[in-house]
């Protein structure tokens, strides 16, 4: 069974420049979440998606930051403009679904895309 | 507000040495709480986890104590090995609602010398 993909692995871009991260979550978790880590700092949640909904997005810093899970598969991050601020490491993570108060189970993370704002 | 705050930042061990690394939480609310296991170029992997009606959680030579009252938690590595090397974050979450967020420590990262 292949893992939760990211892709690009890293990416330099110029402050104002937009980039869009992708992630591939393992087939059947219905449960997708997106996380960045700041040099040196926790690893923070930015949302989270059931299927194609977003059913949290409490993380997202602001509205520069865009994401979208088409037909509930693969989904993107989009920062658009970019700020130095933005740099850091982006994870996604995927999560079995389970119904009613079951527990939604083990996250999986990608390897992370490692992002660059000159 | 960090949630979750994890020491140290980072640890050196000699092989065969134990490893403790410690975690402290605020939100009572919270009721699981996993390491996570990351090495270089890779993302985090879950390492063992732990309920709240549990003291103590053992698998292989790592253990995690949990103190409700105290609202603290830790990780033991037993006999540190070098391939052990790298950084391990304590998370905490409500499973069955907030969809399952983790909350993250600062992540330690450690170093087992040989």
């Amino acid at each position: 069974e292949a893992g939760v993909t990211q892709f690009p692995s890293h990416s330099v871009i110029e402050k104002g420049q937009t980039v869009t991260l992708r992630c591939d979550p393992i087939s059947g978790h219905d449960n997708l979440y997106w996380y960045r880590r700041v040099m040196g700092k926790e690893i923070k949640f930015l949302l989270h998606f059931v299927k194609e909904s977003k059913q949290d997005e409490s993380g997202m810093p602001n509205n520069r930051f865009l994401a979208e899970r088409t037909g509930g598969t693969y989904s993107t991050l989009k920062v658009q403009p970019a700020e130095l601020e933005d740099s850091g490491v982006y994870f996604c993570a995927s999560s079995r679904r389970t119904s009613g108060r079951a527990f939604i189970g083990e996250q999986f993370f990608g390897p992370g895309t490692r992002l660059t704002v000159l | 507000q960090q949630q979750v705050k994890q020491s140290p930042q980072s640890l050196i061990v000699q092989k065969g040495g134990i490893s403790i690394i410690n975690c402290a939480y605020e939100n009572t609310a919270f009721d699981y709480f996993p390491w996570y296991q990351q090495f270089p170029g890779k993302g985090p992997a879950l390492l063992i986890a732990i309920r709240p009606d549990v003291s103590e959680k053992k698998e292989g030579r790592f253990t995690i104590s949990f103190n409700k009252s105290a609202k603290q938690f830790s990780l033991h590595i037993m006999d540190s090995q070098p391939g052990d090397s790298a950084t391990y974050f304590c998370a905490a979450s409500t499973i069955y609602n907030q969809g399952g967020k983790l909350i993250f420590g600062q992540g330690t990262e450690l170093s087992v010398k040989p």
